[in-house]
């Protein structure tokens, strides 16, 4: 596997569910973010992680809750979703430098969520 | 963060350069021009970024404007794998953050 890749492609589950998407990044980088892309709007960036340690939540709600073992996953967990949730889910990462900048990010294919 | 303004969509033919405009107007000193492209059912990929002076790499190429306060992607001749929706997305030096706006839709006719 190369770049950035997620699981499941495709989720369809119900409210009351319990999920998990599921992101590798097979880059060595020591960034990684979730964005959401819902439709006919921009994409929307969720959470972010520096070194394994989360760094940002941009006022996500609590039913998406972010785990990050190591440096190279990256796992979105959901719990009682409601239909607006329903979007494509993208992982991304980056690497930090030294030098302090961050080199550009690269995104892996997304999870199409259906909360039905 | 400073926002960029582009047009919805736009539309060109194989084999023709196409220039996409971003406008820019309150960028800082301190602002990189970057660019992204969305192909249809995959994740935004980078496709270069730039200061000041125009940039080149195997993509496409970033004119930038002496003002920088407007900016221009150019692909040089395009193919229908370049049909995807192009953002353009200022982000501070030393910045991590990406802020995405609704970007331009951009259509190759064959």
């Amino acid at each position: 596997e190369t770049g950035v890749t997620q699981t499941p492609r495709h989720l369809v589950m119900g409210m009351t569910n319990k999920k998990s998407l599921k992101c590798e990044q097979h880059l060595g980088h020591n960034a990684m973010y979730w964005y959401k892309q819902s439709a006919k709007k921009p994409l929307e960036l969720m959470f972010v992680y520096n070194f394994k340690e989360q760094t940002e939540n941009n006022s996500v709600p609590s039913r998406f809750s972010p785990e990050c073992p190591n440096s190279s996953h990256l796992f979105l967990h959901l719990h009682t979703l409601q239909p607006e949730d329903s979007a494509l889910y993208l992982c991304a990462s980056s690497q930090y430098n030294s030098g302090g900048t961050y080199n550009e990010q690269f995104f892996g294919p997304g999870t199409r969520l259906t909360v039905l | 963060d400073a926002k960029t303004t582009q047009p919805n969509s736009m539309e060109s033919n194989e084999e023709e350069p196409v220039h996409l405009p971003c406008n820019h107007s309150t960028i800082s000193g301190t602002d990189y021009i970057h660019w992204y492209r969305q192909l249809p059912s995959q994740g935004p990929e980078y496709v270069i970024h730039g200061l000041t002076s125009n940039v080149n790499n195997r993509m496409a190429s970033l004119a930038i404007a002496e003002d920088r306060k407007s900016s221009t992607l150019i692909l040089h001749r395009a193919t229908l794998r370049d049909a995807a929706v192009y953002y353009c997305i200022l982000r501070e030096q030393g910045a991590q953050k990406l802020v995405f706006g609704q970007g331009t839709r951009l259509t190759i006719n064959p």
